[in-house]
């Protein structure tokens, strides 16, 4: 069975400071994987995507980068966090490029910025 | 481009009524989009319920049941007797395979069914 994981669950952080979140998923190669961010009260955006390992496409700017350094690993960061990127962050795979299925989300990890 | 719409924030029933969630979309660069309804419950993660990808079909999940109009663009989503356990976020979403293959959410309707 395929599971997604994300790490951390929840983080406090100060305006300024630098973050790194993290997405596993085991039992399924070359997935697709996604970042989505929700502000508090806010829409589900989709922020990157990757179809393969080294490759991550942006999907909507908010000085957030992506890396994609193993096939089963997806990592979300930024040097510099703003207020703005408070939210809740959820990873996600799908199986076919350009089915645009079913997505699998992770628990998702809750940011704080203050 | 693309959006989804759900205009109620919070829709509260009583157990075994029937529910009705809104959704109405918009897109300018795909004929025919799929559509999808996810949901999470307390505690889980956001996980698909349903999707329809034809024009004209209904999909079907646990009880729930959505129809893809393109005269209306829409795909509410419907009960015919709700559970307490049904309690959940649902969001409509779009997908966009002429656009990057995003998917499109709505800001999601929270359901509280009374028991």
């Amino acid at each position: 069975a395929q599971t997604i994981h994300q790490w951390p669950v929840a983080e406090i952080k100060a305006v300024g400071s630098p973050l790194s979140l993290g997405c596993t998923i085991k039992g399924k190669s070359s997935p697709n994987l996604y970042w989505y961010w929700q502000a508090t009260g806010g829409t589900l955006q989709q922020l990157f995507y990757s179809i393969t390992v080294g490759q991550v496409e942006s999907v909507v700017q908010l000085n957030l980068s992506a890396s994609r350094p193993k096939d089963d690993q997806f990592i979300l960061s930024t040097e510099k966090l703003l207020l703005s990127h408070s939210g809740f962050y959820l990873c996600a795979w799908s199986l076919v490029w350009g089915d645009t299925g079913q997505l699998y989300f992770g628990e998702g990890s809750k940011l704080t910025v203050l | 481009g693309d959006s989804v719409t759900q205009t109620e924030g919070q829709v509260t029933v009583s157990e075994s009524k029937s529910l009705i969630i809104n959704c109405t979309y918009s897109t300018t660069s795909i004929a025919y989009p799929n559509l999808f309804w996810y949901v999470r419950y307390p505690g889980e993660g956001l996980q698909l319920l349903l999707k329809v990808i034809t024009a004209g079909q209904k999909g079907s999940s646990r009880g729930f049941e959505a129809t893809y109009n393109k005269e209306t663009t829409s795909f509410h989503l419907q009960k015919a007797s709700v559970q307490e356990s049904d309690s959940a976020v649902y969001y409509c979403a779009l997908g966009d395979r002429g656009n990057n293959n995003r998917i499109f959410f709505g800001d999601g309707t929270q359901l509280v069914v009374k028991p």
